[in-house]
Formats: C-alpha cells, sequence, structure tokens
C-alpha cells in the first residue's frame, strides 16, 4: 500500500530553469495539496486540486508558478524561471475527500528538495 | 489573516523528562487543529481535535484543545530519544487549507 510518492527526491537547477516535481496521491485519493517548507518555517499551503480541476490556488505565486492534476498521471507543480528564492521542500499530500474528516486521512509525501544555484 | 504561532520554537532535554508544545490560533471559521511529528522529512499525523475539554491520547503523547482561550497543546512524557523531532501545529478554517505554526524542534538527550 504505496503512500503519496513524489520525485524526484532532491532537484538541481540553475537560475532560469524549468523544475517540474511530481506527486502521486495514494492509492484512491482525488485530492491533492503541494505545500512549500523554507528553512525554520512551518509548511505553507500553495495550491489544492482535484482531478483536472484547481479548486484553491491562494497560495500560489501568480507568476511562473502553475499546478495541474490530470484525470491520468501524476500531479504536477511547474516552477518557470526558477530564481535562488524558489529553494525549498515542496510537500504534497493527498486526502480522498474535502470532508473535515479526512484531515485524520491527509498523508504527505517525503518532499522534493528543490536547490536553484 | 489566519495564524497559527508555536512556542517554544525549540526545546532541549533530557530522556525522561515530560514536555509541553503550545499552539496558539487565530483562525476564521475555525474547524480543526492538528497536530504533527516531522522527522527527517514527511509529517506524520498525531492527533486531530475539534472539541473543546476532550484530551486525545496515544501512548505517551496527549493534546487538548482550548476553543475559548484559541490555544492547544501537545504533551509528550517519559519522552525518549525517538521523540526528537519538529512537532507542527496546524488549524483548518473555512478553506480546505491548513495553516501551520513554524514548528517547535524537539531535541532529546540521553
Amino acid at each position: 500500500n504505496a503512500g503519496v510518492m513524489q520525485n524526484p527526491r532532491h532537484l538541481v537547477r540553475r537560475r532560469g530553469q524549468e523544475a517540474r516535481l511530481r506527486c502521486s496521491p495514494m492509492k484512491g485519493h482525488s485530492h491533492v495539496y503541494w505545500y512549500r517548507q523554507l528553512p525554520e518555517e512551518g509548511l505553507k499551503f500553495m495550491v489544492y486540486l482535484q482531478k483536472e480541476n484547481i479548486i484553491d490556488e491562494s497560495g500560489m505565486p501568480k507568476e511562473r508558478f502553475s499546478a495541474e492534476f490530470p484525470k491520468e498521471g501524476p500531479s504536477i507543480l511547474r516552477i518557470q524561471q526558477v530564481v535562488r528564492g524558489d529553494s525549498a521542500a515542496y510537500f504534497c499530500a493527498s486526502s480522498a475527500g474535502r470532508d473535515i474528516a479526512t484531515n485524520e486521512k491527509l498523508f504527505f509525501g517525503s518532499g522534493t528538495q528543490l536547490s536553484v544555484l | 489573516e489566519d495564524k497559527v504561532v508555536q512556542s517554544p520554537l525549540s526545546l532541549v532535554v533530557h530522556e525522561g523528562d515530560t514536555v509541553t508544545l503550545n499552539c496558539s490560533y487565530e483562525v476564521t471559521n475555525f474547524r480543526s487543529l492538528l497536530w504533527y511529528k516531522q522527522e527527517k522529512k514527511a509529517p506524520t499525523f498525531l492527533f486531530m481535535l475539534t472539541s473543546s475539554g476532550i484530551e486525545k491520547k496515544s501512548g505517551r503523547l496527549s493534546s487538548i484543545l482550548d476553543k475559548k482561550e484559541l490555544f492547544s497543546i501537545l504533551n509528550i512524557t517519559a519522552t525518549q530519544t525517538g521523540d526528537s523531532a519538529v512537532y507542527l501545529c496546524a488549524s483548518q478554517g473555512g478553506s480546505e487549507k491548513l495553516v501551520f505554526g513554524k514548528g517547535t524542534k524537539l531535541t532529546v538527550n540521553p
């Protein structure tokens, strides 16, 4: 019973390149959340998606960042023209639904550590 | 803007000590407060609290919520070195997202 799978675990990019972070939710989960964690900081919400729909992207920068969760395949967080300030750990979490009770069954992946040189 | 504040930010104790971690929140349309343990990388779920005054326990860990004073505490008794981690508090308001505090880094020395 695989958990939330994120890849790559570590990603190194030079300034101006694109970063693609992947998240495969747990089996049966159709809700995906992306969070960003800077050193010594808590997790900051970025975006909430269901299959083929962005439900809440209020935490995502308007420029350079985009997210998708297609009908088939993993959710992708895409960062274009990366800058040093994008260096952080990006976590994905998934749940089966949006009911409050599902908070207990919100599972996090191990994260992707993005380093921008 | 919704806010969660944890204290202390870091704590160093010896094995066998009891620790209390604090979490205060200001959240519109509060629905739940959650505690996570983060070792190495992936946060793992500990507790979800929705009602005041009801203690949740899991082994040596326990947590309680005070909705009047807007805070929660996480207690760990008889600490072990394996308890060393960052403990994250998060709250959910009217939207689906969780608002996290900065965490308390707990170090348990042998």
